[in-house]
């Protein structure tokens, strides 16, 4: 079974700066997904930036983008010009590139709290 | 597009009640999921649903917890006989059939916390 890992339980950092959430993950499958996901005090899941195991380019998306290291199998996130809105736990998750009963089974990781001060 | 609906986003029961929590999925789509978040917790996988069949519901608890998504109508997650344990927030997701060049990312609802006193 996959497992994802997120071994910062909050982080914090100053309006307008830079900041880096981690996650590590472990599988035996070599084509595979990995997702971040926001979650705001509202509790809503907010897909923030997806990554697809079989391509090398790390995934970018205005502000956001990651580190992928399939070898070492690390997925961490970066948040640039970190904004108050940003504040929100986020998950790193993982899915199985198979169709069938993997279909939509994310697992995911235990969160990290995000702070952002002004 | 009103996206994924879910309700009642609140819900307190009595220990030993039903609790039934309500998903409309996004236009178009026909696949649901439903996650448990506990308290502190990531979100846990339930069960997989398409119009009138359980794919998968490896994640269910044994006893008391059903779903189903039938071919009119919102899916439906009912709890039957409550317990504190079952107090979490209840996430519904979407996506569309297998094969859809977008069917790899999931649509998650807002959540339907429960309380259980």
């Amino acid at each position: 079974a996959q497992t994802v890992t997120q071994s910062q339980p909050e982080m914090s950092v100053q309006e307008a700066e830079t900041v880096t959430l981690s996650c590590t993950y472990d599988t035996s499958e070599s084509d595979y997904y990995l997702f971040w996901y926001k979650q705001p005090p509202s509790r809503q899941m907010i897909l923030v930036i997806r990554q697809e195991a079989y391509k090398q380019q790390n995934a970018t998306e205005n502000r956001f983008s990651v580190n992928f290291q399939k070898a070492a199998k690390s997925f961490s996130l970066k948040i640039s010009d970190s904004q108050l809105g940003d504040a929100a736990m986020y998950f790193c998750a993982y899915r199985s590139r198979a169709g069938g009963t993997s279909y939509g089974k994310l697992t995911f990781g235990q969160g990290t709290i995000l702070t952002v001060h002004p | 597009n009103a996206g994924v609906m879910q309700n009642p986003r609140h819900l307190v029961r009595r220990r030993g009640q039903e609790a039934r929590l309500r998903c409309s999925p996004m236009k178009g789509h026909s696949h649901v999921y439903w996650y448990r978040q506990l308290p502190e917790e990531g979100l846990k996988f339930m069960v997989y649903l398409q119009k009138e069949n359980i794919i998968d519901e490896s994640g269910m608890p044994k006893e008391r917890f059903s779903a189903e998504f039938p071919k009119e109508g919102p899916s439906i997650l009912r709890i039957q006989q409550v317990v504190r344990g079952d107090s979490a927030a209840y996430f519904c997701a979407s996506s569309p059939r297998q094969g859809n060049s977008g069917a790899n990312v999931l649509t998650f609802g807002a959540g339907s916390r429960l309380t259980v006193l």
